[in-house]
């Protein structure tokens, strides 16, 4: 069983710039979330997918934006990069199976996204 | 809004000893989920233990124990006889149950274990 595999890396971008970055899901599993972790700090939630369609959403500005695929892979999109986006960011999948139930949600190893 | 404190920021043990890390948790929510999650220097978030609201039951794995209070809103984690691999930075979660509103994890701001030969 394969896990969640994120892509890529590292990532150096300046201000201004746009990033995207990719994640696949773990074998069986239909949605996907992404965190933004800064360092020092705890994952803060930017949005979920599930089914294509956005399926929740953090405190983050509509410059933070993402795409789910038919095979469940991910995008996260940021626009306009800032200073303050130079974080880790981690893609989780889980199978998310009932209107009113939470599964576990497994990680993959992060983008370490800086902006210079 | 859902709020989870990890007061503790660092905790450096030496090897073999036993160490609690504190979790304390707001919700206002009757059905919820609380986690724990190991992130090794590598970043990678491994899971470690899932909790519904209605299993207040201890939990024991190996040198891993859970101990839920839902009337103090804690749900603590020790590690019994410490080892240098469990050097880490260790994070507590929640998860509200949300109608077709995706289920985000909100997560303390971790503590740093370093544990020493």
């Amino acid at each position: 069983e394969t896990g969640v595999t994120q892509s890529p890396t590292h990532l150096i971008k300046t201000r201004g710039q746009q990033v995207t970055l990719r994640c696949s899901s773990q074998s069986g599993h239909n949605t996907v979330s992404w965190y933004q972790q800064a360092l020092g700090q705890g994952p803060q939630f930017i949005f979920q997918y599930y089914r294509e369609e956005e399926n929740g959403r953090g405190n983050f500005p509509p410059r933070f934006s993402g795409l789910q695929f038919p095979n469940y892979s991910s995008e996260l999109n940021v626009n306009a990069l800032e200073l303050d986006d130079s974080a880790l960011y981690l893609c989780a999948s889980s199978p998310y199976r009932l209107a009113q139930s939470t599964d576990t949600q497994y990680f993959g190893p992060g983008t370490r996204l800086t902006v210079l | 809004a859902q709020k989870v404190t990890q007061a503790q920021t660092e905790i450096s043990v030496v090897e073999k000893e036993d160490v609690t890390l504190d979790c304390v948790y707001e919700t206002r929510d009757t059905t919820y989920y609380l986690f724990w999650y190991k992130q090794p220097p590598s970043g990678e978030l491994v899971f470690l233990i899932r909790r519904n609201s209605f299993d207040e039951q201890n939990e024991i794995s190996g040198r891993y124990s859970w101990n839920f209070q839902k009337s103090t809103s804690s749900f603590n984690f020790t590690i019994t006889a410490s080892q240098v691999v469990d050097s880490a930075v260790y994070f507590c979660a929640l998860s509200e149950i949300r109608n077709n509103a995706g289920n985000m994890l909100t997560f303390g701001g971790g503590t740093r274990l370093m544990v020493k030969p």
